[in-house]
């Protein structure tokens, strides 16, 4: 069964510093997420991806956060200055189309420490 | 925006025992229901989802039904393995949203054999 791939599985780095999120999504899906998980707290939605651009984002996308289709498989996520609140298990996830009903598939994370 | 409430955050049963998790939504616009099932230190796995037009959908020992009037969806789970162990979070989404999930808080479930 196709996976989403997350590269690293963990990831850590000191506060202020930039760091960068690998995805490689399913083939042959269109649509593309960023979800992020504070320890022992809720998922919570990040932004959405399509043709080559944000569709919808969060309160919490701010302008340190920025994602990027740099080739035909990788999706990646980029903090520009890390704070200490950023720490969280950062989820990628795709689906082949938009709209109710579609599954969401979601990768195995990468787990950023800011310290 | 939409707002997921969960409850129990803890729920522990015997093994054989249902289960029975509960949540409420806000958006009355929401018509896309889905459970996910996270095992420690993996991935959210969907497990069974429920579309606003259905009363209630089954799957082996996995049930969800929802009250649109009501506004709140639950996830059944009937003779509890200690395999079924694990966090189960809700999640519901508005028509239209590219697919914004907006989750609950999650239920740490534990089948004790």
């Amino acid at each position: 069964e196709p996976e989403v791939t997350q590269t690293p599985s963990h990831q850590v780095t000191q506060m202020g510093q930039e760091v960068i999120l690998h995805c490689v999504p399913i083939s042959n899906h269109l649509y593309f997420y960023w979800y992020r998980q504070i320890l022992g707290q809720k998922v919570e939605f990040l932004v959405s991806f399509y043709n080559n651009e944000i569709s919808e984002k969060s309160e919490i996308f701010d302008d340190q956060f920025s994602v990027e289709r740099p080739d035909g498989s990788n999706f990646t996520l980029k903090i520009r200055s890390t704070k200490l609140e950023d720490s969280a298990m950062y989820f990628c996830a795709s689906s082949e189309l938009r709209g109710t009903g579609e599954k969401l598939f979601f990768g195995s994370g990468t787990q950023l420490s800011v310290l | 925006g939409e707002n997921v409430e969960q409850h129990p955050s803890t729920l522990s049963v015997q093994e054989g025992d249902s289960a029975v998790i509960k949540c409420t939504y806000s958006d009355s616009a929401s018509n896309y229901f889905p459970w996910y099932k996270q095992e420690l230190g993996k991935r959210p796995q969907l497990i069974i989802d429920i579309r606003s037009n259905v009363g209630e959908k089954k799957d082996q020992r996995i049930a969800v039904t929802l009250n649109k009037t009501a506004k709140h969806f639950s996830l059944h789970i009937t003779e509890t393995q200690p395999e079924d162990s694990a966090v189960y979070f809700c999640a519901a989404i508005r028509g239209g949203s590219n697919y914004k999930l907006t989750f609950g808080k999650g239920t740490l479930l534990t089948v004790n054999p």
